[in-house]
């Protein structure tokens, strides 16, 4: 059974026209973690929820917010998306930070025309 | 800042050849050290995860090693097969500061029929 669920797996958005990416969990873990991959390149940790504590990296750009309703959603906001933001976005779970394994959802590429 | 770096970018074995796929990183403070699969266009699956007071981990014909005090992983895939095919990604979680993981950019594994 699927225990980190994203939606949709594809998204397609216009330059600027704000767009809303989804992941769910089934293990009841604290942390949630949201992550940008571009082609060939490492994943890039945007930020993080411990519980409803928002944790943002330092150099990720204002555009990119999240939400954390409860503890199985997390969702991420693109305000207003550029070219630049067309990737694959990763959320992962762990039950708390430290020795914690990630697990990670299947993904959702965001492609920006 | 931990650096994590995985050599070669890519490579291309026979089948039934074993793999040996290296990674290392700068700062031995971690708490462990996973090991990742992603097949192209798709999520993280993880494959092995070490923490940091464990020399190695098994699975079926996987093997990962570790050692902290050189900042080096390997992993070792016996008799590889051209289901293998894939990228396959390092990354560290921290010691210190917030806990975060670090990527390496992974290695491009093709396994020739």
């Amino acid at each position: 059974d699927a225990m980190v669920i994203q939606n949709p797996r594809y998204q397609v958005t216009q330059f600027g026209k704000p767009v809303t990416l989804s992941c769910s969990q089934t293990l009841n873990h604290n942390v949630m973690y949201w992550y940008q991959q571009k082609s060939s390149q490492a994943p890039k940790l945007l930020f993080h929820y411990y519980d409803k504590d928002f944790n943002n990296e330092a150099d990720t750009p204002d555009n990119f917010q999240s939400r954390r309703p409860n503890t199985s959603f997390c969702f991420l906001d693109i305000r207003s998306p550029g070219l630049g933001d067309a990737a694959m976005y990763l959320c992962a779970t762990s039950r708390e930070t430290g020795a914690y394994e990630q697990y990670f959802g299947p993904g959702t590429r965001l492609t920006v025309t | 800042k931990q650096e994590v770096t995985q050599i070669p970018a890519a490579l291309s074995v026979p089948e039934g050849e074993n793999l040996v796929l290296n990674c290392s990183f700068t700062d031995s403070a971690i708490y462990n050290l996973q090991w990742f699969r992603q097949d192209p266009g798709k999520g993280l699956t993880s494959l092995l995860l070490i923490q940091s007071s464990q020399r190695e981990q098994t699975s079926g014909r996987l093997n990962a090693s570790l050692d902290k005090s050189s900042g080096r992983s390997t992993l070792y895939i016996a008799a590889s097969q051209p289901g293998d095919s894939a990228t396959y990604l390092c990354a560290v979680r921290h010691g210190r500061g917030n806990n975060r993981l670090a990527f390496g950019k992974g290695n491009q594994v093709v396994v020739i029929p």
